[in-house]
């Protein structure tokens, strides 16, 4: 069964670093592209970042580039996020996803609150 | 960036009915185009990809249609469990990646 399972979100000040994890299985990791996408409360979704099956290439929306970073470990099937001067506007509950084309699986979540 | 844009941001309907929700892009995104739904607490599943074709598991009451800047999902007959929000989403062109602001399906 491919699963995804994010962790390290929580509580956060201002200005503040965080890194998020996304454990993978089920599938040939290396493979595939890999995206976060997260949700403020009570908002629809924002696509975030994506990276390429070799980690080679990478992606940010405008609202996290040069804030944020997303990174892999193939040998360990796990995707990352480095999230860097961090704001209120980026609490959400972000979610990474397998990307084949389209968001085709989706962890549970994880939730990041920045707040003073 | 591709604007994408749903309509109704709220439907009541009731269990049994037949139900259309819209999805317009700010320009052609082919047939490029996936279908979400989300309920409430959980995180969002494929439905649909490709404008029409089910993913896997999908059942049959669910299908797409439409292609370049019009799209419609529709659900054939509405049962409990489909009461939820619905995104649309492109991904013909990007970075970004582009959703929908979202429908929710409301029981009447």
């Amino acid at each position: 069964e491919v699963q995804l399972l994010e962790s390290g979100g929580g509580l956060v000040q201002p200005g503040g670093s965080l890194r998020l994890s996304c454990a993978a299985s089920g599938f040939t990791f290396s493979s595939y592209a890999m995206s976060w996408v997260r949700q403020a409360p009570g908002k629809g979704l924002e696509w975030v970042s994506t990276i390429g099956g070799s980690g080679g290439t990478t992606y940010f929306a405008d609202s996290v580039k040069g804030r944020f970073t997303i990174s892999r470990d193939n040998s360990r099937n796990t995707l990352y996020l480095q999230m860097n001067s961090l704001r209120a506007e980026d609490t959400a509950v972000y979610y990474c996803a397998k990307v084949q084309y389209v968001f085709d699986v989706w962890g549970q979540g994880t939730m990041v609150a920045v707040s003073s | 960036e591709i604007v994408m844009t749903q309509s109704p941001a709220t439907l009541s309907v009731s269990p049994g009915e037949r139900v259309t929700l819209s999805c317009r892009a700010s320009q052609s995104v082919s047939s490029n185009l996936g279908w979400y739904q989300q309920k409430p607490g959980q995180a969002p599943r494929l439905l649909i990809y490709g404008a029409s074709t089910r993913a896997t598991g999908i059942p049959a009451r669910f299908s797409g249609s439409g292609s370049g800047t019009e799209f419609t999902l529709t659900i054939s007959s509405l049962q409990s469990e489909d009461f939820a929000v619905y995104y649309c989403q492109q991904y013909n062109n990007w970075p970004p990646y582009t959703f929908g602001q979202g429908t929710k399906l409301e029981i009447k």
